[in-house]
């Protein structure tokens, strides 16, 4: 199994570009979710999924979109790229809240100039 | 809002060694508990699951305990070697499928 894959691993941006990061995984997980990790700061929620066609914000929304449109995907955008966008993106999935483990990608490591 | 906190920040032992990591949330209400391992630059390697009935998890040399009341979880890693240098996560699962972590234990092993 590949688990959950993350592309690209490393990419700069100008200030103002947009870009998808993509986040798959082949173990037909319900719940998907993007953190982002931060020095001193750890890893922060900030979109998740619950199935497709559902999705929801968490701790630092701002800045990104997602859609889930099949369970395999979950893309996330970032519309309008700034400097303190500046991170290591994880994409994470698992099958049910109550009982597995959660999975994870092994991240994008984003800088904006 | 579920809080993590991972007490020390950082520690350096000898080799050999056990190591005794710290983990503390504030809400109860968790549906399990997760022991991550993470290298710099690399992403994050699961290492014990505890589910809220659960009182320990055991693999290898490593062992975590959960005191759901008190809001606890403790990992000892027994007779530490060198490749055990790494950034150990604690993370908690809440809410609508909200993994909450702690800043982490920053572990150096001196041979």
């Amino acid at each position: 199994n590949a688990g959950v894959t993350q592309t690209p691993k490393f990419q700069v941006l100008k200030t103002g570009q947009s870009m998808t990061l993509q986040c798959a995984q082949d173990m037909n997980h319900e719940y998907m979710s993007w953190y982002r990790q931060d020095p001193g700061m750890g890893l922060r929620l900030i979109h998740y999924s619950v199935g497709a066609g559902i999705t929801d914000q968490g701790e630092v929304p701002n800045g990104y979109n997602v859609s889930r449109s099949t369970t395999e995907d979950f893309p996330l955008r970032l519309l309008s790229a700034a400097p303190s966008q500046t991170s290591v993106y994880f994409c994470a999935s698992n099958r049910a809240r109550t009982s597995t483990e959660v999975f994870f990608g092994q991240g994008t490591r984003l800088t904006v100039v | 809002k579920q809080e993590v906190t991972q007490i020390p920040a950082a520690l350096s032992v000898p080799e050999g060694e056990n190591l005794v990591l710290n983990c503390s949330f504030t809400d109860s209400a968790i549906y399990n508990l997760q022991w991550f391992r993470q290298d710099p630059g690399k992403g994050l390697t699961s290492l014990l699951l505890i589910q809220s009935s659960q009182r320990e998890q055991t693999s290898g040399r490593l062992n975590a305990s959960l005191d759901k009341s008190s809001g606890r979880s403790t990992l000892y890693i027994a007779a530490s070697q060198p490749g055990d240098s790494a950034t150990y996560l604690c993370a908690v699962l809440y809410g609508n499928n909200r993994l909450a972590f702690g800043k982490g234990n920053q572990v150096v092993v001196i041979p």
